[in-house]
Formats: C-alpha cells, structure tokens, sequence
C-alpha cells in the first residue's frame, strides 16, 4: 500500500533560520499530498496541498513541491518564527476516504 | 467556533474495562472519522462513517466499535480495553471525500491509556 516517511525529529532551530522538513511517500499513481500542522494544545490542521506532479503548495510562509522524479514533498520556510513551533505531518491520499499519515516531525524554535 | 470537540481528553482504564469516546462537530459534516497516533507512527484510521447511520473499517478496526445515530455525532467504544489500545486518538470530519479536498478538521485528540 501506499506509504508516507519523513525526516526523524526532533529538529530544533533558531528564529529566522531556514527550514526543511523531508518527507518521501511510495505510491501507485500520483496521489494528491498534503502537509498538516498541529500546534500545542490543538488538533491537526491543513497546511498545504498539492494535487499533481510539479505542483507547488504554500501557506503561512511554508511552501512544498510534489517532486514525482524523486517522489518527495519536502517542507520549506526560509525564515521561522517562534510561533511555527508544532508537530508537522506529512500525508497522502489513498482511496476514497484514507489519509495516509507520516509520523510527524516535532520542530521547536528558539527566540 | 467548537469545530470538533473530542471527550474525555484523558483517561486511564484497566484492562478488560469498556469506554466509550464521544465526537461531536457543529459544521454539519457529513463524513467523520476516528484515527490512533502512537509514537514513532503516523496516524492510523481506525473507522469512518460517510453519513447518519453509516459505518466502515478502517486500517486497524479490532477491538473498536462506532454509531453514527446522529449526523454530528461518532462514537468510538472500547468492549475490553488491552493495554495495546493505550494510544492518543484523534476524531476528525469533512465536508467532503478526502480524494476531493484532503481536507480534515481534527480535534484535540483524547489520551487513553490502559493499565
């Protein structure tokens, strides 16, 4: 079945510094991609998506490409605030109904 | 806004006792879905329901059970807590199938842990 794997966190950053959060899925097709945010405290949330090859995903500063050469959907934020810290999921579509969820990569930010 | 609200947020359970956790969302969804996050692991559906009355298995449905009796509510039971089902579980909705949006609402998620 289809998969979704991400980079091992926990990843600690300083304010202003870049961000990438890896994330690889193996899939039949080219299934439409999402990353999902949960904040402290608060259930997940959409982020972004991407429902084709080559499309470019972005909100709130983050922004993510579906790569089918390299079959990845890498995060990205060039400068990080405080307040991005939260646990950030990569996901696929699967089927009708299934999300297909990474682990999740916990990011904290440091003032 | 309520969105999804998920109860109890935390509870401790000994083996062999049952519980019931209660989702209810207030933005007429039609679709809802009960999912397990444990550590090291993505988050698993357990079921979903399309509609009032309607029920399905998910990825890992033993040991679980759900009505859907009315359209904002999903109830997620445990007959006989194991100390396998110590998880965090998450409920979320849609307005639509997720191959046509991707988009869930999720709620805060519910701490069960089983002794």
């Amino acid at each position: 079945g289809n998969s979704v794997t991400q980079m091992e966190g926990p990843v600690t950053l300083s304010e202003e510094a870049f961000l990438t959060i890896n994330c690889t899925y193996t899939a039949t097709g080219y299934p439409s991609l999402f990353w999902y945010v949960q904040y402290p405290g608060e259930g997940l949330q959409l982020l972004l998506k991407a429902t084709k090859a080559d499309d470019k995903g972005s909100n709130k500063g983050f922004e993510a490409t579906y790569r089918k050469e390299t079959t990845s959907f890498h995060l990205e934020k060039g400068s990080v605030q405080v307040s991005d810290s939260a646990v950030y999921f990569c996901a696929l579509i699967q089927g009708a109904q299934k999300l297909v969820f990474g682990q999740g990569t916990r990011l904290t930010i440091n003032p | 806004n309520a969105g999804v609200t998920q109860t109890p947020k935390f509870r401790v359970l000994k083996t062999g006792q049952s519980m019931t956790l209660l989702c209810a969302q207030d933005m007429n969804h039609e679709y809802m879905y009960w999912y397990r996050q444990d550590p090291g692991m993505g988050l698993r559906l357990i079921h979903y329901s399309v509609g009032e009355g309607t029920t399905a298995k998910g990825e890992v449905p033993d040991g679980y059970n759900v009505s859907r009796l009315k359209k904002q509510n999903f109830l997620l039971g445990l007959e006989s807590a194991a100390p396998s089902q110590t998880s965090v579980y998450f409920c979320a909705s849609s307005y639509d199938r997720p191959a046509n949006t991707g988009e869930l609402f999720f709620g805060e998620g519910s701490r069960l842990t089983v002794l």
